[in-house]
């Protein structure tokens, strides 16, 4: 059972250029999430998805587009990657959109941009 | 909205004694605090964590106390052992979302 899938492991961008982080769970659960992890300063929640159809902005969405494709994919879409968006990502799913649940992590997308 | 602040961000203690990680939060309408565990190079993982109808769960060595009036909640991990060496995060619900503190690295002395 491989859980949440989140690929490229690392990427290297350059200011300005574009990049989709993909991320996909077998577990067939309803939610799922993308949080940005800096040094200090804790998770992130840059966008969720509470059930198929349907997604919501979290606390720094700003720069970012997501896409719930089906109940088992949801990406993060970086238009015109800047440095402050060098960060550890990390994708995220749950049973229900509700935040008391447990949620389960991918293993994360290490970006750079330079 | 909701703010998490967690102590101390770092902590070094001898293999068998107990670790204590507190965390505070600001919203009372908050009713969930899970405790995270993040090994090197993964994604965080669930060990624990307490509704605010209880002030205290246990599994096994890790326990996790609530006190709703002073709006804090601990971590205690007792006997610690080499593989308790992590990253830990405390959370509080806020509506949909989960609102983390920064993180403690705990460091076990052999």
């Amino acid at each position: 059972n491989a859980g949440v899938t989140q690929t490229p492991k690392f990427q290297v961008l350059k200011t300005g250029q574009s990049m989709t982080l993909q991320c996909a769970q077998d577990m067939n659960h309803n939610s799922m999430y993308w949080y940005r992890q800096d040094p200090g300063m804790g998770l992130r929640l840059i966008y969720y998805s509470a059930s198929e159809g349907t997604t919501d902005k979290g606390e720094v969405p700003n720069g970012y587009n997501v896409s719930r494709l089906n109940k088992r994919e949801f990406s993060l879409r970086l238009e015109s990657a800047a440095p402050s968006q060098t960060s550890v990502y990390f994708c995220a799913s749950s049973e229900s959109g509700q935040a008391n649940t447990e949620a389960f992590f991918g293993q994360g997308t290490r970006l750079t941009v330079v | 909205g909701e703010n998490v602040e967690q102590h101390p961000s770092t902590l070094s203690v001898q293999e068998g004694d107990s670790a204590v990680i507190k965390c505070t939060y600001s919203d009372s309408a908050s009713n969930y605090f899970p405790w995270y565990k993040q090994e090197l190079g993964k994604g965080p993982q669930l060990i624990i964590d307490i509704r605010s109808n209880v002030g205290e769960k246990k599994d096994q060595r890790i326990a996790v106390t609530l006190n709703k009036t002073a709006k804090h909640f601990s971590l205690h991990i007792t006997e610690t052992q080499p593989e308790d060496s992590a990253v830990y995060f405390c959370a509080a619900s806020q509506a949909y979302q989960l609102i983390w503190g920064a993180g403690t690295k705990l460091i076990i002395k052999p």
